[in-house]
């Protein structure tokens, strides 16, 4: 079946650039989406890329999609403390109510 | 914007209760979900549904059910709660499943204890 992996946990310190790394295996992937977590809190859609893409940049983030080797990762340039929460990778085919796959979550910490 | 709410943030139950989760969308979606969320296991999917009365189950359904009597609402059920029913319990919607960019808005969540 479709998985999406990630590593659990990332430490960056203030200002550096974090980089997220997701890969996942269904090769028919249309949609790939970067979603946040705060603590105590529900998911928040960060931002997305559609599969005919290989970068997206959105302020201080920045996707990048290697299709060939289906590689996803997210790039937070000059890291806050406020960027520290949980990242979810997650894929969809584009079809059915059952869309989504996600990917376990990165803990992302901000060392000062 | 689309606003998921679910009825409580935090809700503390005794093992055999019956415990009802709500989850309200505001954005006419076709599509509800119910996850559960735990550490180092990330989300899992319970229950969807794709319209009103309609229901498929995801990945972990025993001990829940679910109903769908009106598009807004979809509700989790735990008929006989247990404490490995201990869990963040999150609620999505999405647009039709037709669409390509189906991205699912979620609610805060509710953190379910069971004693």
């Amino acid at each position: 079946g479709e998985d999406v992996e990630q590593s659990l946990f990332l430490s960056v310190r203030e200002g550096d650039s974090s980089v997220i790394n997701c890969t996942y295996t269904d090769s028919s992937s249309t949609y790939l989406y970067w979603y946040k977590q705060e603590p105590g809190a529900g998911l928040q859609l960060l931002t997305y890329i559609f599969s005919n893409m290989d970068m997206k940049q959105d302020q201080r983030l920045t996707v990048l999609l290697n299709k060939k080797d289906k590689h996803l990762s997210l790039r937070i340039a000059d890291t806050q403390t406020g960027d520290s929460a949980i990242y979810f990778c997650a894929e969809t085919t584009g079809g059915g109510a059952d869309g989504l796959t996600f990917g376990k979550g990165t803990h992302l910490i901000i060392q000062p | 914007d689309v606003k998921v709410t679910q009825s409580s943030r935090y809700l503390v139950k005794r093992t055999g209760e019956k415990v009802f989760l709500e989850c309200v969308q505001d954005m006419d979606h076709e599509n509800m979900f119910w996850y559960r969320q735990d550490p180092g296991l990330g989300l899992r999917l319970i229950y969807f549904s794709y319209d009103v009365k309609m229901k498929e189950k995801g990945d972990i359904p025993e001990g829940y059910s679910v109903s769908r009597e009106k598009k807004e609402r979809f509700s989790l059920i735990l008929e006989s709660a247990s404490t490995n029913q201990t869990s963040m319990y999150l609620c999505a919607s999405s647009l039709s499943g037709g669409r390509a960019r189906n991205e699912q808005f979620f609610g805060p969540g509710t953190r379910l204890t069971v004693l």
